[in-house]
């Protein structure tokens, strides 16, 4: 079975640009997760979608955005980009069962200048 | 705010040791428990989960959760180099939280040859 994928790998964007970035979960994962991942903060938990409802947000500001389609497939996009949105972004998928395991994407990195 | 602290390390240990990684939550209403594992550069692989209290073992990895104490921990058994890695403690906070999974920082583990 193939793992989550995360597109694009890598991302280079300059201050105020925004940018989407995209996540396809294991077959029959009906939830994505996205998180972002800093040396300084750890792993921080931006937004869940499940059936093509946001059905948790963490602590982001309302530039950071996200949607699923009916495929499961995730979207994530960060308007109006700081330089201190540089990090590697994660999505993770999970089965909606009461184990709730979460599997990582390779991540995107992305570098605002 | 939903807390899990790891001590950061890094911790060290020699080839064929048993690394013990510890970590402890704040929420106590809190009901699944994991581990991952990050290697450099890479995103955050699942390795164990635990959902009640005692012991639960995988090959060379052992978690141990105590919901009273609010603790979770990792061994592993018979360390080997290619467990050098960090290690990220995961929690799922109680019903009614707004995140999916609060993570420690990590503790970066170094096996000696």
């Amino acid at each position: 079975k193939a793992g989550v994928t995360q597109t694009p790998r890598y991302l280079i964007k300059t201050r105020g640009q925004q940018v989407t970035l995209s996540c396809s979960p294991i077959s029959g994962h009906r939830s994505v997760s996205w998180y972002q991942q800093t040396p300084g903060q750890g792993l921080q938990f931006l937004f869940e979608y499940f059936s093509e409802t946001q059905r948790n947000k963490g602590n982001f500001p309302g530039r950071f955005s996200g949607r699923q389609f009916s495929n499961s497939r995730s979207e994530m996009n960060v308007s109006t980009l700081e330089l201190g949105d540089s990090a590697l972004y994660l999505c993770a998928s999970s089965l909606v069962t009461s184990l709730d395991e979460q599997y990582f994407g390779p991540g995107t990195r992305l570098t605002v200048t | 705010q939903k807390e899990v602290e790891q001590n950061s390390g890094p911790l060290s240990v020699p080839e064929g040791a048993i690394a013990s990684l510890n970590c402890t939550y704040s929420d106590r209403g809190s009901q699944s428990f994991f581990w991952y594992r990050q290697y450099s550069g890479k995103s955050p692989e699942l390795i164990m989960s635990i959902y009640s209290n005692g012991d639960k073992e995988d090959g060379r990895f052992t978690a141990q959760l105590n919901k009273a104490s609010q603790y979770v921990s990792l061994l592993i058994r018979d360390s080997q180099p290619s467990d050098s890695a960090t290690y990220l403690c995961a929690v799922q906070p109680s019903q009614g939280g707004s995140e999916k999974l609060v993570f420690g920082k990590g503790t970066k583990l170094t096996v000696n040859p």
